[in-house]
């Protein structure tokens, strides 16, 4: 049964740093991956998609990776802003199911 | 402007009652999906539903129910037999998947927050 581990639960840093978020699975046969933004008390909001034939996607100040066979992604933030703070969720898409994996995400706190 | 409404933001329950929450949405989107979400934890599938008339269960199903007599609509019941209630309700909806290149976007609604008192 596919696991979805994110590290750290949480993370603070000052404005204007770059930052790293990390995302592993356990099972490397995934269509997708998704990273999502979630503000306190808000749904989810879709911010980057990776296809499971493609190593990274840019949105912005975001970059999302993807290793497959080694079952990691990694959510890189440049130039962090205060408006970044949130929780950062990945999740991925088995090959054979619709039942998207979610991890139980990063909480960002970027401090002016 | 398209998107997926959840009913109602907040809700609380007592002890022996059966509460729905409604979802809509109008993508024109055939998946629909409900999850939960607890603190410290990843969401977890309670139900999704591909097309009218037909949905599946997911990891936590009991003590719920669902219907899907509309294609935009997909009603959660949680019935006096989920022993645990009190959590973050979110819906989502997404296109089907095609075939090994295709996509499938979650959009999600803002949630329902559901308190047993």
């Amino acid at each position: 049964k596919q696991e979805v581990t994110q590290i750290p639960a949480a993370l603070s840093v000052p404005e204007g740093e770059n930052l790293v978020l990390n995302c592993s699975f356990t099972d490397s046969a995934i269509y997708n991956l998704q990273w999502f933004r979630q503000d306190p008390g808000k749904g989810l909001t879709s911010l980057l998609l990776i296809q499971s034939s493609q190593r990274e996607q840019t949105s912005g100040r975001l970059n999302a990776s993807l290793d497959k066979s080694s079952g990691r992604s990694t959510l890189y933030i440049a130039a962090s802003q205060p408006g970044d703070s949130a929780t950062y969720l990945c999740a991925v898409l088995p090959y054979n199911n619709n039942d998207m994996r979610f991890g139980a995400g990063t909480r960002l706190t970027v401090k002016p | 402007d398209g998107g997926i409404t959840q009913s109602p933001k907040y809700l609380f329950r007592k002890e022996g009652q059966n509460v729905t929450l409604s979802c809509e949405q109008n993508l024109n989107h055939d998946a629909m999906y409900w999850y939960r979400q607890d603190p410290g934890q990843g969401l977890r599938l309670i139900y999704y539903s591909q097309i009218v008339n037909d949905f599946q269960k997911g990891d936590i199903a009991e003590g719920y129910s669902v219907s899907r007599e509309k294609k935009e609509s997909f009603p959660l019941t949680v019935t006096s037999a989920q022993k645990n209630p009190t959590a973050f309700y979110l819906c989502a909806s997404s296109r089907l998947q095609q075939g090994i290149s295709g996509a499938n976007v979650l959009t999600f609604g803002a949630g329902s927050r559901l308190t047993v008192l």
